[in-house]
């Protein structure tokens, strides 16, 4: 697709329920990361794809997180007994380079999926 | 210490006026920096970035980095209504791969 497409737009979820957001990328590109960003915050890393590997999930905040994507392309997070805390947008990003490349290292956002647990 | 500081404002500049954006980054390894504009409810983008000492202009956008003082800025020069948004600070850590991590953002409203 022309950018990178995340869905569902918004979710509301009761206290203990699980959800499932998806991120489909920018063709071709090798980086994926997930972002958490709360209201009046900046986005926080969450975990970050070169093609299918994981390479680093250090921001998860509790193991009710976790990320896959299994071809390399489309990516889905789940957060399993949703809690209020968990509140927030979930912005995706992409990117096309995976090394260390100075000038490389711009991210294409989704537009995020806003989830709100009650 | 947070990674990358930035003071979130929110930062008021009349039209016309230079608006000046500032952060500071604790990683001394990080090589890259970038600026990324997010209006109310929409996703970042990007609009500078930068990875050698000194200024990198861009029409009305002027970014700054001085890697020995770990500090970043972004100067908008004419600034215009249409400007008022939240600017994030990122940096691209000295690990393997790039990570990039995000300042908490500066809002910054051009005055009329």
């Amino acid at each position: 697709g022309a950018g990178v497409s995340q869905s569902p737009r918004y979710k509301v979820a009761k206290r203990g329920q699980d959800v499932a957001l998806r991120c489909d990328p920018i063709s071709g590109h090798v980086s994926l990361f997930w972002y958490q960003q709360a209201l009046g915050q900046g986005p926080e890393f969450l975990t970050y794809f070169q093609n299918e590997a994981q390479l680093d999930k250090s921001g998860l905040p509790s193991d009710r997180f976790f990320a896959e994507r299994p071809e390399g392309s489309v990516s889905t997070l789940k957060i399993q007994r949703t809690q209020q805390e968990d509140s927030a947008v979930y912005l995706c990003a992409s990117s096309l380079s995976s090394g260390k490349a100075l000038h490389t290292g711009e991210l294409f956002f989704g537009e995020g999926s806003r989830l709100t647990v009650l | 210490q947070k990674e990358v500081e930035q003071n979130s404002g929110p930062l008021s500049v009349p039209e016309g006026a230079i608006a000046s954006l500032n952060c500071t980054y604790s990683d001394r390894g990080s090589q890259s920096f970038f600026w990324y504009r997010q209006y109310s409810g929409k996703s970042p983008e990007l609009i500078m970035f930068i990875y050698s000492n000194g200024d990198k202009e861009d029409g009305r956008f002027t970014a700054q980095l001085n890697k020995a003082s770990q500090y970043v800025s972004l100067l908008i020069r004419d600034s215009q209504p249409s400007d008022s948004a939240t600017y994030l600070c990122a940096v691209k850590n000295s690990g393997g791969y790039q990570k990039v991590t995000f300042g908490t953002g500066t809002k910054l409203q051009v005055i009329p």
